[in-house]
């Protein structure tokens, strides 16, 4: 059975860092995309990038380039997503989906759970 | 910022038929880019309705159909059901952002 599991409810305060993780199991983790999205409160899906597992290949969609990193261990086929220093406005649930594609064929088939990250003094 | 547009709501009585519409452009869907629809039930993560313009999973029921022409595409719910209730979707890849973008999201409500 495919899984993605991420890492639980974070409360942060602004200026802080943070690392939130995405382990896969089931199904072969180096062959497929896995892709980070944003949902604020009450909003709608962000995709933010996407990371390749075989050679760690990355995109990031321009709104989120230089504010957050992604990055993976394929020896323990876990996806990563980091801040160096949280806003408030980063308070929002983050999923992370894979893909067999990154471009115009590219669905998301599974998703993670989510991970609600809450920002604030 | 979408690039996609989706209506923001549509409602139907159970049974009736609903369309969602996703408008794109010469970047995205025009471009020849595939559409993909998700349902995401109140508080939980999204899950894969449509790929391909117009494929579902296995475990998605007939009720639900997805169409493309030109930049647009759409989604199509027949025998509206209550458990239909929930946001959805479109999503698609974009040349110039080389990568991919989501609709702005359609609230069905089953009266």
């Amino acid at each position: 059975e495919v899984q993605l599991v991420q890492s639980g409810a974070e409360v942060k305060k602004p200026g802080e860092s943070l690392k939130i993780s995405c382990k896969g199991s089931g199904y072969r983790f180096n062959s497929y995309w896995i892709a980070w999205v944003r949902q604020m409160p009450g909003k709608g899906l962000e995709w933010m990038g996407i990371i390749y597992p075989g050679d760690s290949e990355t995109r990031y969609s321009p709104s989120f380039q230089g504010q957050v990193t992604i990055s993976v261990d394929k020896s323990i086929n876990t996806a990563y997503l980091q801040w160096s220093s949280l806003k408030a406005s980063d308070t929002a649930t983050y999923y992370c989906a894979r893909s067999l594609f990154r471009t115009s064929s590219g669905y998301f088939d599974y998703w993670g759970q989510g991970s609600l990250v809450t920002v604030s003094s | 910022q979408s690039v996609l547009t989706q209506p923001p709501s549509v409602s139907g009585a159970p049974g009736q038929r609903v369309t969602i519409s996703c408008t794109g452009s010469s970047s995205n869907i025009g471009a020849g880019s595939d559409v993909h629809w998700y349902q995401q039930l109140p508080g939980t993560a999204p899950k894969l309705l449509i790929y391909g313009n117009n494929n579902r999973p296995s475990r998605v029921p007939d009720r639900f159909s997805g169409s493309k022409s030109g930049a647009s595409a759409s989604l199509a719910i027949t025998g509206l059901q209550a458990e239909d209730e929930a946001d959805y979707y479109c999503q698609s890849y974009d040349s110039s952002l080389s990568g991919s973008v989501f609709g702005t999201g359609t609230k069905v409500t089953v009266l």
